[in-house]
Formats: C-alpha cells, structure tokens, sequence
C-alpha cells in the first residue's frame, strides 16, 4: 500500500472549517484514500473514502487532486468533540485486509 | 450495543505473567483483525481471520503471541512471558467481506495493557 505523509498537528477554531491535508504521491490506480479517527482512548472511527471523486458524507468531504497524488479532509463546522487524532490511510479495496496507519495529525479544536 | 466488544479495558500483569484479551466482534463481521498501538503511534496490524481462518500474521506477532477463533465468532489474543514491551493497547476491529457486501472496519476501546 501506498505511503502518506501528513502534518503531525493543526489548530482549528469551534464553528470553522477544518481541513486537513494529506499527500499520497505514490498511490496507485486501484488504491483508495481512506480516513480514520481516533478520539483519546477510544478505537478508530471509520470517517470516509474515496477512489478519484470528491465525496461527501454526514461526518465530512473529501476532495481528491485530479492527479491523486494528494487530498484533503474538510470537516466543515469544526467542534470540540472533533478533537483526535486523523489517518489518513491508502489502501486496496474489496477484500483487501489491513490498514496500514502511520501517525496522523492531531486536530485540535479550540474555542 | 451492538459494537465490537473488548474485555478487559485494563489489564496491568507482572512481567513474565500470562495475559488473555477476548474480542467480540459485530454479529455476522466474518473478518476479525488485531492491532497494537503504543503511545503517539498509529495502530500496527497484527494478525486477522476470515471466519475462524487466521489468513495472515505479522512479523510483530512473536512465537509469545498467540491468537484464535475458534467458532468464527468471538477471538482471543494471547501472550505468554510478558515483557515489558509488550505495554500498550490492543485493538480489535471487524468487518463483513463478502462480495459486494464488503463494510468498512469497526474498532473496539482496546486493551490497554501494562506490564510492569
């Protein structure tokens, strides 16, 4: 699976727009990107995925470069409880098996 | 609830003891996976089963390692001879793959182990 790379860390203010980046130059074209949450002590959170096109969901967007090299995670009205760590994952769909995490970036909301 | 199910929450043994972790995963979750995070780091995948298959095992995953599921349903994750390097949480997660069916992972709270 392909690597990414991703800032270790980023502020956002209560109400704005969180977006958070992530690189994936070397992604392949049955890879897809995948995001993850992790709140403090609790277990991942599937948040979103996508192959090419941008996709939108109750919890976020994600917005796809039309190279796929890299992609942004918005969560549009950022809360406190928004505060975790975010992986953004690459990965074969179907069947494919584990998720290789690397160390994410840790959001944290403020008032 | 109908999530994944991890017992204990906490686990604090003696180093060279023995330690058993249980993983409930959602009915019906054909595939059960095993992840270990130690602090500031990502989960690192450890082994998964396709029903009671265990289909992959990483290098991480020690001769002290062991892991089962034996009826398809619930697993267990055992470590014999505890070191102290073995401290961190463990994570278990579930998913259906099945054809079109395929969902996505669904992860527990963890264990969190401590070997002291």
């Amino acid at each position: 699976d392909a690597k990414t790379t991703q800032p270790p860390s980023m502020d956002c203010a209560e109400g704005r727009a969180a977006n958070l980046p992530c690189n994936h130059s070397t992604i392949s074209g049955n890879e897809y990107v995948y995001w993850y949450r992790q709140i403090h002590s609790q277990g991942p959170q599937y948040i979103i995925h996508g192959l090419k096109n941008n996709e939108t969901n109750e919890m976020a967007s994600l917005i796809i470069t039309e190279d796929r090299k890299s992609s942004t995670l918005i969560l549009p009205h950022a809360t406190l409880r928004d505060t975790a760590v975010y992986y953004c994952i690459v990965r074969h769909t179907g069947t494919a098996s584990k998720l290789t995490f690397g160390t994410g970036t840790r959001l944290q909301v403020t008032l | 609830d109908t999530g994944v199910s991890q017992d204990p929450r906490h686990k604090i043994t003696k180093r060279g003891q023995n330690v058993t972790f249980r993983c409930d995963p959602i009915s019906e979750h054909n595939r059960l996976y095993w992840y270990r995070q130690t602090l500031g780091q990502g989960p690192e995948f450890l082994t998964y089963f396709q029903n009671e298959a265990q289909l992959e095992k990483s290098r991480l995953l020690s001769d002290r390692f062991s892991a089962e599921r034996p009826k398809g349903s619930f697993s267990t994750l055992e470590i014999q001879r505890t070191e102290q390097g073995d401290s961190a949480m463990y994570l278990c997660a579930s998913r259906v793959v099945s054809g079109s069916s395929n969902t996505e992972a669904f992860f527990g709270q963890g264990t969190r182990l401590t070997v002291v």
